[in-house]
């Protein structure tokens, strides 16, 4: 167990519409990733938050935001959802150096 | 920007023979280097880590990775794996800046050890 935790497991949707990732960092951390893993992609960086402004910004869609909350959690909102939106969502966090760490991510699924 | 090429998608083994997963990486600054470890349907697992010091890192495991900064590499070898090892594996790298920075990952390693 990691410490990160990630809500929900899975999540089953259809095409146009919007969900929102939920995340809660190892305590401490104040530093928030988040990735999308696909097969055709495979592990990609969308967005970094650091005590709750953004830090850096991968290849994140402009349909798909992000915040993280006072708490240091964050949520991940994906909007317009397109059938090629379907992958793993993982979130991480770090406190120094680089090292983070997973959470078990959630399963989005647009039909 | 840095970028990561693992140079084996597959790598099938016997179990208790010795293994190597090849990692090799590209950046314009210092960096430090991850190798992730994912098990079927579970999120990844870091499995061993070079920040700084010694080249030669260990997990708790028996997994080892050597940093060779003058070929770009950061190979990962177990001299003796079993069934319990079978995963995709994930090198990854990040710029070693004073603020915790994004990873950029390799495409991954499937390794399946048979008995």
């Amino acid at each position: 167990d990691s410490g990160v935790t990630q809500t929900p497991k899975h999540l089953i949707t259809a095409t146009g519409q919007r969900v929102t990732l939920r995340c809660s960092p190892r305590s401490g951390d104040l530093s928030v990733y988040w990735y999308q893993q696909s097969l055709d992609q495979g592990l990609q960086f969308l967005i970094q938050y650091y005590n709750g402004e953004e830090r850096a910004k991968g290849n994140i869609l402009e349909r798909f935001s992000a915040q993280q909350f006072p708490d240091l959690h964050s949520e991940l909102n994906l909007s317009s959802l397109e059938l090629g939106d379907s992958a793993l969502y993982f979130c991480a966090s770090s406190v120094v150096n680089g090292e983070q760490y997973f959470g078990p991510g959630t399963r989005l699924t647009v039909t | 920007a840095q970028s990561v090429t693992q140079l084996d998608s597959q790598v099938p083994v016997f179990e208790e023979a010795p293994v190597e997963l090849r990692c090799n990486y590209s950046s314009s600054v210092s960096v430090y280097l991850f190798w992730y470890v994912q098990y079927p349907n579970q999120g990844l697992q870091l499995l061993l880590k070079y920040l700084s010091g010694s080249t030669l890192v260990e997990s708790i495991n028996g997994f080892e990775a050597e940093f060779n900064k003058s070929q770009t590499s950061f190979h990962l070898r177990k001299p003796s794996v079993h069934i319990s090892d079978t995963a995709e594996y994930f090198c990854a790298v990040s710029a070693a800046t004073g603020t915790p920075g994004k990873l950029i990952f390799g495409a991954g390693t499937r390794l399946a050890v048979h008995p």
